[in-house]
């Protein structure tokens, strides 16, 4: 009930494309979901961030679409960038409590 | 500026030896986290502490010891019990109240040599 899936482990994108990474989780206590880029060699850095009374948040390119009932939740980056490549983690979490997903490499292609 | 300041940003240990990373962070947050992230692969935790002089073993703990003396710094000690302990490892903290995210620092790669 902890564990958060994600996928695709590796997404390939042509630049201007769209990256699309998708999460789901089991237990209904999680109350808040983070979206984390990392770059090789760095620490991972808050991205977006969405909270289960939202169905979708957009910052920039970026874009959290939340499905709750589905217990579903997934990243859009729109005109995908080769700066855009990194590795993204979903996570979620419950006060203190923050249970992460194994993670997407994402590749831009120019 | 507020953060998280991990220290060394490499470590090279010799078989058998004891090593501490640095964790210091200003954000006052009072829990605080030690991941280790394997080439390719996800977030394990480690330890996490969720108030000073208190904190709670992770899935990975065996080989590893932390303390929490201050709010403001957790230090992990990687022992010659870790048989494999090369590895990034990254700290992160948080606040107690909810709807919030992890912050981390930047890292300290361990290598043995």
């Amino acid at each position: 009930q902890q564990q958060v899936k994600q996928s695709p482990q590796s997404l390939i994108v042509q630049k201007g494309g769209i990256s699309i990474i998708n999460c789901a989780y089991e237990n209904t206590a999680f109350d808040y979901f983070p979206w984390y880029q990392q770059f090789p060699g760095k620490g991972p850095a808050l991205l977006i961030a969405i909270r289960p009374d939202v169905s979708e948040k957009k910052e920039g390119r970026f874009t959290i679409s939340f499905n709750k009932s589905a217990k579903q939740f997934s990243l859009h980056i729109m005109d995908s960038q080769p700066g855009d490549s990194a590795t993204y983690f979903c996570a979620a979490s419950y006060g203190q409590n923050f249970v992460f997903g194994p993670g997407t490499r994402l590749s831009v292609l120019p | 500026d507020g953060g998280i300041t991990q220290s060394p940003k490499y470590l090279f240990r010799k078989e058998g030896q004891n090593v501490t990373l640095s964790c210091e962070q200003n954000l006052n947050h009072d829990a605080m986290y030690w991941y280790r992230q394997d080439p390719g692969q996800g977030l394990r935790l480690i330890y996490y502490s969720q108030i000073v002089n208190d904190f709670q073993k992770g899935d990975i703990a065996e080989g590893y010891s932390v303390s929490r003396e201050k709010k403001e710094s957790f230090p992990l000690t990687v022992t010659s019990a870790q048989k494999n302990p090369t590895a990034f490892y990254l700290c992160a903290s948080s606040t107690q109240r909810g709807n919030t995210e992890a912050f981390f620092g930047q890292g300290t790669r361990l290598t043995v040599v």
